[in-house]
C-alpha cells in the first residue's frame, strides 16, 4: 500500500501571498488530519476532514483552511501569508475505523513552507 | 487545553547507554502514543498504551503508562546510532476530539557511535 503523499515537499512563497497545500491519505483511509510543525511551538493540530466533513479544527486563525473532496484527498490553504507561517505542515490519515480513541494516524513526509 | 511536557528536550549519550524519556500531564487520556520522527520525514508511530499500568516492549524500547493514565515513559536499553531521531509524545483526548493529536515538545536524541 503506498503511504500518506504531500505535494509540494518544498515551497516558498513571499509575505502577503496564498499557497495551497496537497495530501493524498493512504488508499481505504476517510480521515484526513492536518499540522503545523516549527521548532518553537512543536507539532499543532490545524484541522481534521472526514467523508468531506470538518469534524475538529485547532486553534488557528481563519486564513488557514481546508477541505477534502470525495476520494478522501485533502488540501489545505493559507492565504495573507505572515513570516511566522513558516513551518513543516504534515497530514495525516486514518481509517478512523474505531471512531476516533485509538486510531494509528499515518504522517506523510510534510510540505516545508518558507515565507520570506 | 491539554498539555503534554516532555522531558528532557534534548539528549546526547554514547553508543550502549540507556535512557529514559518522559511525558507528563495534568490531564487524563483515553490513550497515549509514542512517535519517532528523522529528517525530512513525518513522525512515524511506535506504540500505543491505553490501559493504566501498561507496559509495552518493542525490542529495546520499555513504553509505560502511568496508573492514572496521565503520563508515560519511553525506556532505551543500549542505545544505538540508529535510534537518533526526535521522540514525540502524543495523546488523544477521545470523545469529540477526532483526529486531534496533541504533541509534546519532543525529546532529540543523539547517539554517538
Amino acid at each position: 500500500k503506498a503511504g500518506v503523499t504531500q505535494t509540494p515537499r518544498y515551497l516558498i512563497k513571499t509575505r502577503g501571498q496564498q499557497v495551497t497545500l496537497s495530501c493524498s491519505p493512504i488508499s481505504g483511509h476517510r480521515s484526513v488530519s492536518w499540522y503545523q510543525q516549527t521548532p518553537g511551538q512543536g507539532l499543532q493540530f490545524l484541522f481534521e476532514y472526514f467523508s468531506e466533513t470538518q469534524r475538529n479544527k485547532g486553534n488557528f486563525p481563519g486564513r488557514f483552511s481546508g477541505r477534502q473532496f470525495s476520494n478522501s484527498r485533502s488540501e489545505m490553504n493559507v492565504s495573507t501569508l505572515e513570516l511566522g507561517d513558516s513551518a513543516l505542515y504534515l497530514c495525516a490519515s486514518s481509517s478512523a475505523a474505531s471512531g476516533g480513541a485509538v486510531d494509528e494516524q499515518f504522517f506523510g513526509p510534510g510540505t516545508r513552507l518558507t515565507v520570506l | 487545553t491539554q498539555l503534554l511536557e516532555q522531558s528532557p528536550q534534548f539528549l546526547s549519550i554514547q553508543e550502549g547507554e540507556n535512557l529514559t524519556v518522559y511525558c507528563n500531564s495534568s490531564s487524563v487520556f483515553s490513550s497515549l502514543q509514542w512517535y519517532r520522527q528523522e529528517p525530512g520525514e513525518g513522525p512515524v508511530l511506535l506504540v500505543t498504551v491505553v490501559t493504566g499500568g501498561e507496559v509495552k516492549k518493542l525490542k529495546r524500547l520499555t513504553f509505560q503508562f502511568g496508573d492514572a493514565r496521565k503520563d508515560s515513559s519511553l525506556h532505551i536499553t543500549a542505545a544505538q546510532p540508529g535510534d537518533t531521531g526526535l521522540y514525540l509524545c502524543a495523546a488523544l483526548a477521545g470523545g469529540t476530539s477526532y483526529g486531534k493529536l496533541t504533541f509534546g515538545q519532543g525529546t532529540i536524541l543523539t547517539v554517538h557511535p
